[in-house]
């Protein structure tokens, strides 16, 4: 399996929700990432986990929480989201956490906050 | 910080033409540059890479080019086809500042390419 899949494709959810994204990678990969892309802009790094430890926070509002169950697993919980979070939400992953670790993404949770 | 210039942000080129989009990074601790391809709607796609430690590098008819003391990177697509039409995302990693063994990648802003019948 080479490839990393993430649930649900789309999602709409209001201020007072709760919710959760999920990605899934079986390539034996010690890192992974949530990123964040809103329309017409690049990716913008969130979390970095490695071996199932997050690394790096980029100063993203506790509404955004990261969970990392296994190695082949990445949540994020969200709560209480603006409107302006909505966006496309990428997980990627790679082999380990080096500069020169190429990184894979998945097909992205279209998220819009009503 | 790393600021990631990434030129032109729109690209038209008939079919069979080259097509060319340059970058530059400002960081010279950045040692990996990866290239995106982003279909409308999709993920963005790996589609070739380079280390600072190499010059150029090709894939059939992809070839990215790095010259570091200029600080310069960029990507040639040959024979272009209709099924290269998309958003095409250069990326200069470096080690991530607060922390000893993770990295960033910074991406540049993109670049739409439509490749014209």
């Amino acid at each position: 399996d080479t490839e990393v899949t993430q649930t649900p494709k789309h999602l709409v959810m209001g201020m007072t929700n709760k919710k959760s994204l999920k990605c899934e990678q079986h390539m034996g990969h010690r890192a992974m990432y949530w990123y964040k892309q809103k329309a017409k802009k690049p990716p913008e790094l969130m979390f970095v986990y490695s071996y199932e430890k997050l690394s790096i926070n980029e100063s993203v509002p506790s509404r955004f929480s990261p969970e990392c169950p296994n190695s082949s697993l990445l949540n994020l919980h969200l709560h209480a989201l603006q409107p302006e979070d909505s966006a496309l939400y990428l997980c990627a992953s790679s082999q380990e956490l080096g500069t020169a670790s190429e990184q894979y993404f998945g097909p992205g949770t279209r998220l819009t906050v009503t | 910080g790393e600021n990631v210039e990434q030129h032109p942000s729109t690209l038209s080129v008939q079919e069979g033409d080259s097509a060319v989009i340059k970058c530059t990074y400002s960081d010279s601790a950045s040692n990996y540059f990866p290239w995106y391809k982003q279909e409308l709607g999709k993920r963005p796609q790996l589609i070739i890479d380079i280390r600072s430690n190499v010059g150029e590098k090709k894939d059939q008819r992809i070839a990215v080019t790095l010259n570091k003391t200029a600080k310069h990177f960029s990507l040639h697509i040959t024979e272009t086809q209709p099924e290269d039409s998309a958003v095409y995302f250069c990326a200069a990693s470096k080690p991530h500042p607060r922390s000893s063994n993770a990295s960033k990648i910074i991406f540049g802003s993109g670049t739409r390419l439509s490749i014209q019948p």
